[in-house]
């Protein structure tokens, strides 16, 4: 029973342009939603976060909106830049899930020049 | 300030064998989690140690144990290892069990085969 979803397993965007990454989860206790960044060869590392009680939190070139009554959660990048390119993973904590992160299954993210 | 640390980089076992990954947390870090990340998959989590305690844990059986030190290094020890259990292990550590933003620091994990 996957409780963090992310449906597009790759993603090809033109520099410049708005990247739009998707994750929905099941879990309702959740309160905190991370996105993490992975590069080859590299841990995960993490990018921005959003609690419950938002729906909005934005931080540079990177944004993340909350819709708690779909259980949806995007990261959008405006503009994408080559260096993006990278697996975008979605994580969410809280509630019964205790200290521990779920993750989502990861959208590899193509920033073309 | 130093980042996590994990060794060694990569391993390859035989089924039925014993397996230790390390980590060192970052400087300051009391609480250290480990996670499982199989091929084309997310992460997932294994366990949590804190206070050289565990702290939590997910979804493994008992061959997958943990050890904390003073120094709130790490250790995950897998037993009678499985085809299965080949996948990148990541150690990832934070400022305590629950901070307000449940971020965490990973290393760039262990990757381990087992044929």
């Amino acid at each position: 029973d996957q409780q963090v979803k992310q449906n597009s397993p790759s993603l090809s965007v033109q520099e410049g342009r708005i990247s739009i990454l998707n994750c929905d989860y099941t879990n309702s206790m959740f309160d905190y939603f991370l996105w993490y960044k992975k590069y080859p060869a590299e841990g995960p590392t993490f990018l921005i976060s959003i609690s419950s009680i938002k729906d909005k939190n934005e931080d540079g070139r990177f944004t993340v909106f909350l819709n708690k009554s779909a259980k949806h959660l995007s990261l959008h990048i405006v503009p994408s830049q080559p260096g993006d390119s990278a697996v975008y993973f979605c994580a969410a904590s809280g509630g019964n899930a205790g200290n521990m992160l779920t993750f989502g299954g990861g959208t590899r993210l193509m920033v073309k020049p | 300030e130093t980042g996590v640390t994990q060794s060694p980089t990569h391993l390859i076992k035989t089924r039925g064998q014993q397996v230790t990954l390390r980590c060192s947390s970052q400087s300051g870090h009391n609480t250290v989690s480990w996670y499982q990340q199989a091929l084309g998959q997310g992460p997932q989590f294994i366990f949590q140690y804190y206070r050289e305690e565990e702290n939590g844990r997910g979804n493994f059986p008992p061959r997958f144990s943990g050890l904390q030190f003073p120094n709130y290094s790490s250790e995950l020890n897998v037993n009678a290892l499985e085809l299965d259990d080949s996948a990148l292990y990541l150690c990832a550590s934070s400022l305590a069990p629950r901070t307000a933003t449940y971020e965490q620091y990973f290393g760039p994990g262990t990757r381990l085969t087992v044929t």
